[in-house]
């Protein structure tokens, strides 16, 4: 198995809603991302988890909260969000976070809909 | 703070012909790796190639292929034999020696009958 996978695909909420998006892999990889991406925009860091750490840009507000239940799985909590909110959310995985830690693997996305 | 540059937002190519498109990046690290991720609609991204800073020996991937020079910190992809299928957009990514990335804006390929 060499894919990380991502539930729900899409995702309409309101600014009231509390949701989560899942994030899988099954490789053994020992570090986990996530991204935020905006239309026609590269994606932008927001979470680093490797060997229960987690590294967070500091730009990155509250309102978005990972956790990481074991390690092959990487969950976002989204609460009170905003608008400017909904964009494509990515996850991606790779071996180690050393390093020579090498390529990123990427799951499919969640589009994400702030109403 | 690392930065990566791809200074064209579109390229256009005909099928089978050659497409370069290229990528500056900053850094004062000595160990770290570029890559070329293609994003087609689907929006999955997709690693096309990847290149170790310590290997002088340029990258190559069936038809595709990298011109990386360090000294000049730039890391430009060729694109041979275009086909319809190469239509997407390309993200130029630095990824340093902790494996955390920074992305480049993207250059649209356009792929022509």
């Amino acid at each position: 198995d060499t894919e990380v996978t991502q539930t729900p695909k899409h995702l309409v909420m309101g600014m009231t809603n509390k949701k989560s998006l899942k994030c899988e892999q099954h490789m053994g990889h020992r570090a986990m991302y996530w991204y935020k991406q905006k239309a026609k925009k590269p994606p932008e860091l927001m979470f680093v988890y490797s060997y229960e750490k987690l590294s967070i840009n500091e730009s990155v507000p509250s309102r978005f909260s990972p956790e990481c239940p074991n390690s092959s799985l990487l969950n976002l909590h989204l609460h009170a969000l905003q608008p400017e909110d909904s964009a494509l959310y990515l996850c991606a995985s790779s071996p180690r976070l050393e390093p020579h830690a090498g390529k990123q693997f990427f799951g499919p996305g969640t589009r994400l809909t702030v109403l | 703070a690392q930065t990566v540059t791809q200074s064209q937002p579109e390229m256009s190519v005909q099928e089978a012909e050659t497409v370069t498109l290229s990528c500056t990046y900053d850094t004062s690290e000595s160990d770290y790796y570029l890559f070329w991720y293609k994003q087609p609609p689907s929006r999955q991204m997709i690693l096309v190639i990847r290149q170790e800073a310590y290997k002088q020996q340029n990258a190559t991937e069936n038809r595709f292929s990298v011109n990386f020079q360090k000294a000049a910190k730039s890391f430009s992809l060729k694109i041979s034999d275009s086909q319809l299928g190469d239509a997407a957009m390309y993200f130029c990514a630095y990824g340093d020696s902790w494996g955390k990335f920074q992305f480049g804006a993207g250059t649209q390929v356009v792929v022509t009958p």
